[in-house]
């Protein structure tokens, strides 16, 4: 089945680049997303690319996606403390990875 | 109104009890979602609503009952749940096929006491 796989964690120091890596099965999406979510919070759509695409850029966000190995990833440059949330990547719209937690220390 | 509100945003109540959960939308939009999401999980899906019809049901117990009473409006009775049904409960929408995503709504913290 579907199955979207991301590392859990991530630490990064303030004003440095932060790239959030996931794989996924399903090479049939035509859309792969990245949401994030704050504490106690509902998930926010960050950006998202078209399967056709190989990178998007949007201000601080870079995706980039390598349809070949299944793997898309999400460079935050500048990082700031509150870019410190959970980020999860999804594909097909139905399916989430499994959440990156990314801490910013000042 | 580029919302999706969610009500109660907490919500407490016995494993005997009777609840509902509130989700509206004014955006439009044709499809609605529940999510389950445990602490330190990805949201999983349990209900989509497609104009007004239940088009997907996750295998959910039947302790959980959508409804759809409109385009706006999408609902989740909850009757006789057990302690590990507490969780965050996400309802989101989308416009449907597209590269739109889902708008969610901020959740309801249910926990069965």
């Amino acid at each position: 089945g579907e199955d979207v796989e991301q590392s859990l964690f991530l630490s990064v120091r303030e004003g440095d680049s932060s790239v959030i890596n996931c794989t996924y099965t399903d090479s049939s999406s035509t859309y792969l997303y990245w949401y994030k979510q704050e504490p106690g919070a509902g998930l926010q759509l960050l950006t998202y690319i078209f399967s056709n695409m190989d990178m998007k850029q949007d201000q601080r966000l870079t995706v980039l996606l390598n349809k070949k190995d299944k793997h898309l990833s999400l460079r935050i440059a500048d990082t700031q403390t509150g870019d410190s949330a959970i980020y999860f990547c999804a594909e097909g719209k139905l399916i989430f990875g499994s959440g990156t937690r990314l801490l910013v220390r000042p | 109104d580029t919302e999706v509100t969610q009500t109660p945003k907490h919500l407490v109540m016995g494993m005997t009890n009777k609840k509902s959960l509130k989700c509206e939308q004014h955006m439009g939009h044709r499809a609605m979602y529940w999510y389950k999401q445990k602490a330190k999980k990805p949201p999983e899906l349990m209900f989509v609503y497609s104009y007004e019809k239940l088009s997907i049901n996750e295998s959910v117990p039947s302790r959980f009952s959508p409804e759809c009473p409109n385009s706006s409006l999408l609902n989740l009775h909850l009757h006789a749940l057990q302690p590990e049904d507490s969780a965050l409960y996400l309802c989101a929408s989308s416009q449907g096929a597209g590269p739109y995503g889902y708008t969610f709504g901020s959740g309801t913290r249910l926990t069965v006491v």
